[in-house]
C-alpha cells in the first residue's frame, strides 16, 4: 500500500521567514496531495490541496509543489506568523474520491517571534 | 460553510468496557464519512470507510466487530470501540466528504482507557 514519509519531524524558523516541509509517497496512483494543520490539543485543520493535474497551487502566503517523476511534494510557508506553529500532515490518496487519506508523520513548525 | 461535530471531545473508559462516539456534518451531506485513529506518538490511521450505498470498508488491523459503525443518513455516523483496552487509546477523527472534493474532519474524540 501507499507509504508517505514527511522529512522533517520539526521545522523551526523565525517569524517572516519562509518554512518548507517536504513529503514522499510511494503509489504512482496516488493522485490528491492535501495538507493537514493540528494545533495541540486539537483536530485536524485543513490547509490547502494539490491534484496531480497541476504542479504547483498557492493560496495567499502557501504555496504546494508536486513533482509527480520524484513522486514528491511540498509546502512552503512564507512570511510566517506565530500562529502558523503547529503540526502539519501531508497525505496522499489515489484520487480526491473516496479512497483513504494515508498520512505522514507530522512536522512541528515551530515560528518564534 | 462546512463543519463536522464530534461527540463526546473527551472520554474516559474503564479497560474491557465500550465507548460510542458520535459524528455530525453540519453544512453539507457527507456521502462519505471516515474514521481515522491517532495514536501516541503516531500519525493517523484509517480504521474505516462508509459511503452511503456502499458496504462499509474496514482496514487490515481493524474489525467491525471491534469498531461497529452506524452511518445512517447523510449527515450523523458513529462508532463504538468494543472492549475497549490501552492499545485503543488516542484521538479517533470522523472526517466527512460532501462529495469526491476535499475532506472535513472533526476535533476528534479523545478516548482514554484505565
Amino acid at each position: 500500500g501507499e507509504k508517505v514519509e514527511q522529512h522533517e519531524s520539526t521545522l523551526s524558523v523565525r517569524e517572516g521567514d519562509s518554512a518548507v516541509i517536504n513529503c514522499t509517497y510511494t503509489d504512482t496512483a496516488s493522485s490528491y496531495f492535501p495538507w493537514y494543520k493540528q494545533e495541540a490539543g486539537k483536530g485536524l485543520h485543513f490547509v490547502i490541496d494539490i491534484r496531480s493535474n497541476v504542479d504547483r497551487k498557492q493560496s495567499q502566503r502557501l504555496i504546494v509543489l508536486l513533482d509527480k517523476k520524484a513522486k514528491r511534494f511540498s509546502l512552503h510557508i512564507t512570511a510566517t506568523q506565530p500562529e502558523d506553529s503547529a503540526i502539519y500532515f501531508c497525505a496522499a490518496s489515489r484520487n480526491s474520491g473516496y479512497n483513504k487519506l494515508t498520512f505522514g508523520k507530522g512536522t512541528v513548525l515551530l515560528v518564534s517571534p | 460553510g462546512a463543519l463536522v461535530y464530534q461527540y463526546p471531545r473527551r472520554t474516559i473508559c474503564k479497560s474491557g468496557t465500550s465507548m460510542r462516539m458520535e459524528c455530525q456534518a453540519v453544512g453539507f451531506q457527507a456521502t462519505s464519512v471516515a474514521w481515522y485513529r491517532q495514536s501516541p506518538q503516531k500519525t493517523f490511521e484509517l480504521i474505516a470507510l462508509s459511503t452511503v450505498n456502499s458496504a462499509i470498508k474496514y482496514e487490515q488491523n481493524f474489525t467491525q466487530e471491534k469498531f461497529p459503525i452506524s452511518h445512517p443518513n447523510l449527515s450523523f455516523s458513529s462508532m463504538t470501540v468494543l472492549n475497549a483496552y490501552l492499545e485503543d487509546r488516542g484521538l479517533y477523527l470522523c472526517g466527512a466528504r460532501p462529495n469526491q472534493d476535499t475532506q472535513y474532519f472533526g476535533p476528534g474524540t479523545r478516548l482514554l482507557v484505565l
